[in-house]
C-alpha cells in the first residue's frame, strides 16, 4: 500500500497563475481532506469530501476549489494564486469521520 | 466554543528521561481524542486515539496517553525519551454528538530530546 500520495512535492507559482494539486489514496477511504499548514497556525482545513462526487468547505476555503470525481482521488485547485497561499498543503483520508486520518507527505507551494 | 490547547510551544527533555506533552480541550461530552506526530518535512502520522474504555491508551513507538475527564486533558507520555522522538506533536479532538463535530486541532508542541 502506498497510503496517501501527493503530487507535486514542490511548486513555485507566480501571482495569478493556476495549478492543481493531486491527492490519491489506495485505502478505499470514504473521507478525504485538504489542509494547509502555516507556522504558528497549525493545520487549517480547506475543503473536505465525505465520498465520491461530494465536496464541502472547511474553515479556509476561499481561493481554492476541489473535486472528487473518483473515490481514490481528491484534487485541490488554485485558480489565481496569491502570495497568501504560500504554504505547505497536506492531503489526508480516513475510513470514517470519527476515525484517524492518514496524511500524505505534503506539497510545498511558494507564490511569488 | 470548542477548542484544543497545547499550552507548551516547546518541550525539552534529556534522552532517557520521561516526557509529557500536554493537551487540554473544551468540547462537550466525551470526545474522540487523537495524537499525531510530524517529523521534519513529513506529513503527520497517527500515534494513538481514545474512543472509549480504559483511560490509558497505548500507541505507536512506545507512546501512551491518559484521558482525564475531570481535567479535560489528554496528555501524551513516554517513559524514556529517544533523540529520534524529536518532532512536532499535535493533539486533535472531535465531539461525539451535536451539530458541530468537526475535528479540532491543537497548534502543536515541538519536542526536542537532547542526547
Amino acid at each position: 500500500n502506498a497510503g496517501v500520495t501527493q503530487t507535486p512535492k514542490f511548486r513555485v507559482l507566480k501571482t495569478g497563475q493556476s495549478m492543481t494539486l493531486l491527492c490519491a489514496q489506495d485505502m478505499n477511504h470514504e473521507y478525504m481532506y485538504w489542509y494547509r499548514q502555516d507556522p504558528g497556525m497549525g493545520l487549517r482545513l480547506i475543503h473536505y469530501s465525505v465520498g465520491e462526487g461530494t465536496t464541502a468547505k472547511g474553515e479556509v476555503p476561499d481561493g481554492y476549489n476541489v473535486s472528487r470525481l473518483k473515490k481514490q482521488n481528491f484534487l485541490l485547485g488554485l485558480e489565481s494564486a496569491a502570495p497568501s497561499q504560500t504554504s505547505v498543503y497536506f492531503c489526508a483520508s480516513s475510513y470514517e469521520r470519527a476515525y484517524e486520518q492518514y496524511f500524505g507527505p505534503g506539497t510545498r507551494l511558494t507564490v511569488t | 466554543a470548542q477548542s484544543v490547547a497545547q499550552p507548551e510551544d516547546q518541550v525539552n527533555v534529556a534522552e532517557g528521561n520521561p516526557l509529557t506533552v500536554k493537551c487540554t480541550y473544551s468540547v462537550s461530552g466525551n470526545p474522540y481524542l487523537f495524537w499525531y506526530v510530524q517529523y521534519p518535512n513529513r506529513g503527520l502520522q497517527f500515534l494513538l486515539k481514545y474512543i472509549t474504555g480504559d483511560n490509558l491508551v497505548k500507541g505507536s513507538y512506545g507512546f501512551e496517553a491518559e484521558f482525564n475527564k475531570s481535567q479535560t486533558s489528554f496528555h501524551l507520555k513516554k517513559p524514556s525519551a529517544l533523540v529520534s522522538d524529536s518532532a512536532l506533536y499535535f493533539c486533535a479532538v472531535r465531539a461525539r454528538a451535536g451539530n458541530n463535530r468537526k475535528l479540532i486541532w491543537g497548534l502543536g508542541t515541538s519536542l526536542a530530546v537532547n542526547p
